[in-house]
């Protein structure tokens, strides 16, 4: 049972363009939304997080928006660059029992055309 | 700081074969993750471990596969009677879930595992 859903699998976007990618729950007890940024042969690693007291965070080019109600969450890459192409992973997890798990999306890869 | 490490990088077995792939956490981490990465898949939840408690296994797919982890430092995971469908890329997480940016999971390069 899939506890994040991840759309779409891949995807092309011309240099300079947006990028987005979308990630729906089920599990209403998530309170943390990381985002995970995957090169070859390496393993993934946080690029952005958020927490649903807010309905947006932006790091650089780099956004995510949250809606709560409709438990969905998405990451937007403005002007997006060749260097970004790689794998990227939503996720969310449970702080509050203390389990620290993190459930993933299936992930999307990310290709950047000059 | 040091990161994650995993050995071996890259390993080839046997079908029927026994392997164990070894994680060395950050130092200071108490929770440490395996996750098993397919080719073009996402990442599946192998087991947990966080400090003296005891680990949450219930990601293993099947009884070939068990870790352990000694005291908060290094883990290893063993797949006994390696099959086919067993290859794909392991990968081990720690974090400090007492620390700022407590949910926060540093991955290694993992163990790219192929069962011929």
């Amino acid at each position: 049972q899939q506890q994040v859903k991840q759309s779409p699998q891949s995807l092309i976007v011309q240099k300079g363009g947006i990028s987005i990618i979308n990630c729906a729950y089920e599990n209403t007890a998530f309170d943390y939304f990381p985002w995970y940024q995957q090169f070859p042969g390496k393993g993934p690693a946080l690029l952005i997080a958020i927490r649903p007291d807010v309905s947006e965070k932006k790091e650089g080019r780099f956004t995510i928006s949250f809606n709560k109600s409709a438990k969905q969450f998405s990451l937007h890459i403005m002007d997006s660059q060749p260097g970004d192409s790689a794998t990227y992973f939503c996720a969310g997890g449970d702080d509050q029992t203390g389990a620290n798990n993190l459930f993933f999306g299936t992930g999307t890869r990310l290709t950047v055309i000059p | 700081g040091a990161g994650v490490s995993q050995s071996p990088s890259n390993k080839v077995t046997e079908k029927g074969k026994d392997v164990e792939l070894r994680c060395d956490p950050i130092s200071g981490h108490t929770a440490l993750y395996w996750y098993r990465q397919r080719l073009g898949q996402g990442l599946e939840f192998l087991i947990y471990f966080q400090g003296n408690s005891a680990p949450d296994k219930s990601g293993l797919p099947s009884d070939r596969f068990s870790a352990e982890r000694t005291g908060e430092s290094v883990s290893t995971l063993t797949i006994q009677r390696t099959q086919q469908e067993d290859s794909a890329v392991y990968l081990c997480a720690s974090s400090d879930p007492e620390g700022r940016g407590n949910n926060e999971q540093f991955f290694g390069p993992g163990t790219r595992l192929t069962v011929l």
